[in-house]
This record gives structure tokens, sequence and C-alpha cells, in this order.
């Protein structure tokens, strides 16, 4: 298996642009997350998915912020519009719960620059 | 008061020494816990899950304190590939499969 794929691995974008961050979670995962890390705030959850429903999207910072699953094998981050304070890494990471002890695996990040 | 905290050091060691890191969490209805591993610029990846009845894995051990609410991962005869960043991460496992991580840990192994 490939991993969890995102893309793309560098964003370079200009103060009011939209921005779409994608993940391809690892096959036969039913969760899915997404995590955004910066020096100051660490790793934190933005939302998760199970079994492609948003379960808790209580960390996504305001409205300028949507994620989507249409399906097992997809899902987007979109920023609009986006502001020099969303630069970050961006990780999504997937898991399959079959118990207690899973393990989640992250995708490599997107690097986000928002001048 | 965070859910997951850690010390985020730098802890600067010497090759070989043994050094411990702790993190406590704040929810006592906690279910599973992990140590991930973070190298520079690089995405978390497992490096063992903690069980209540503590666990070894090489120079690793890894322990579990419900009552206190507190886990540790304790590294021995540590090497400079060791030098990392190591998170604590909870799960709430009623919640959903909702990770929770702490904010790091960074060591520093040094020749």
């Amino acid at each position: 298996d490939a991993g969890v794929i995102q893309s793309p691995r560098h964003e370079v974008t200009e103060m009011g642009q939209e921005v779409t961050l994608r993940c391809k979670p690892i096959s036969g995962h039913n969760s899915l997350f997404w995590y955004r890390q910066t020096m100051m705030r660490g790793l934190e959850l933005l939302i998760y998915f199970n079994n492609n429903v948003p379960i808790d999207d209580s960390g996504m910072p305001e409205d300028r912020f949507s994620a989507k699953m249409p399906n097992a094998s997809f899902s987007t981050l979109k920023i609009q519009p986006s502001e020099p304070r969303d630069s970050a890494v961006y990780f999504c990471a997937s898991r399959h719960v079959r118990a207690a002890y899973t393990e989640a695996f992250f995708g490599q990040g997107t690097r986000l620059t928002v001048v | 008061r965070k859910e997951v905290e850690q010390d985020p050091g730098p802890f600067n060691v010497p090759e070989g020494a043994t050094v411990a890191f702790n993190c406590t969490y704040s929810n006592s209805a906690s279910q599973s816990f992990f140590w991930y591993r973070q190298d520079c610029r690089k995405e978390p990846k497992l490096l063992m899950s903690v069980y209540s009845s503590g666990n070894e894995d090489g120079r690793f051990t890894a322990q579990l304190n419900r009552a206190s609410q507190y886990i540790s991962l304790l590294i021995r005869d540590s090497k400079l590939s060791d030098s990392a960043t190591y998170l604590c991460v909870v799960t709430l496992n009623n919640a959903g499969n909702m990770l929770t991580f702490g904010g790091g840990t960074r060591l520093m192994v040094k020749p």
C-alpha cells in the first residue's frame, strides 16, 4: 500500500486566495483526520470523519475552513479566503478502528505558506 | 488546561544515557495510549502503544498510571538516531476514534 497520500506537498499562495488540500487515505481505513501543526500550537485536530461522515469539527478554526469526504478514498480541506495565519503544515491521517489499539498513519503533510 | 500535556524540552542527553518523558492527560475516561515519534519536517509515526501492564520494545519502555493519569516513556542507551520529538497520544474510544496529541517533547542526543 502506498500509505496516506497528500497533495500538494507544498503550497504558496497569496492572502485571499482559495486553497484546497487533498488526501487519499489508506484503502480500507474507515477513519480520516485532518491536523494542523505549527511551532506555537503543536498538532491540532481540525476535523475527523468516520465512514465518510464528519464526527467532530470543533477544531475547525472558523468558517473559512471546510472539509469534505465524498467517498472512502478521498477528502479535501479547503480554506477560503486564506490568511497569513493559516500558514502551517497540514497533515491527513487515517486509521481502521477494529479494536482500541490501532495505529493512525499520517501522510507526509502539505506545507502551506500564505503571503 | 490542555487535554494532553508534555514538557516540551528540549532534553539534551549524551549518547548512552537513559532518558524518561512523562505525559499527563485530563480525561479519566481515556481508553488507549500511544507514543509517536516525529522527525524534523516529517510526519508523526507510531513508536509504540502503551498497555495497562506496561510494555517494552527493545530500548524503549512505556508505562501507564491510570490513577495519576500519566504515561511515561523510558529510553535506555540512547542513540544519536533517537533525536526527535516524542508525542504522547490519547484516545477516547467512546468519542469515536479521535486521537488527541500532546505538544511533544524534543529529545537531542549528543555524541
